[in-house]
């Protein structure tokens, strides 16, 4: 157990519906990434926040994906009007800055039929 | 092509063999990351270093700065070290990860 929860860690929907994931990190780790990880390749970044700040989005982060990290603590990513190419393992890490080392979720598997 | 490449992409061993993964980058670091992967998803840090040599048990890792290279050594491989092992490195604040490699080891 890294310290870093993740809900739910198993989601399936219908094309269509919208989907929303949550992501509590280590408690004093100002920093909190998501990654996208689909079968058989490394995970892909998606966004970083640094407190509550948004501080980057992949292009891989369409106008139908949105997160948020209100009160610089949990975090939810939300996935609108899924696509069945939106199916893939959605990661979230958290990183004390000035530490080089991120501590991963166990992940949501998300499953769009 | 990726900017960060592994090699092998799979690889099998026999029980109690030396293993070596390899990691090549493209793109500028400020550290670099080998990290294991469970089946179910899980991933764990198992070094992050910017030079030199790092050991923990049977794990060794090297990095070479100015060749942008790096390899994972497993000493004694056992059917437990069996996962996929990701090189990642960060990059502008963000980590950017190989393919992976899985690593089957048999009894």
């Amino acid at each position: 157990d890294t310290g870093v929860s993740q809900n739910p860690r198993h989601k399936i929907t219908k094309r269509g519906q919208n989907v929303t994931f949550r992501c509590d990190p280590i408690s004093e780790h100002n920093r909190l990434y998501w990654y996208r990880q689909t079968l058989g390749q490394g995970p892909e970044f998606l966004t970083y926040f640094q407190n509550e700040a948004q501080l980057e989005k992949s292009r891989l982060l369409s106008d139908r994906f949105s997160a948020e990290r209100p009160k610089g603590s949990f975090s939810t990513l939300e996935i609108q009007r899924t696509e069945q190419g939106d199916s893939a393992m959605y990661l979230c890490a958290s990183w004390l800055a000035g530490y080089n080392e991120q501590f991963f979720g166990p992940g949501t598997r998300l499953t769009v039929l | 092509k990726n900017e960060v490449e592994q090699s092998p992409q799979n690889l099998t061993a026999q029980e109690g063999v030396f293993i070596t993964i390899n990691c090549s980058y493209s793109v500028g670091i400020s550290a670099l990351h080998w990290l294991q992967q469970h089946p179910g998803g899980g991933i764990v840090s198992l070094f992050m270093l910017s030079s030199g040599k790092k050991k923990h048990g049977r794990l060794i890792a090297t990095i070479n700065i100015q060749e942008k290279h790096s390899s994972l050594h497993i000493t004694a491989s056992h059917p437990r070290d069996s996962a996929v092992y990701i090189c990642a490195v960060y990059n502008t604040d963000k980590l950017i990860f190989g393919t992976g490699t899985r690593l089957q080891v048999f009894p």
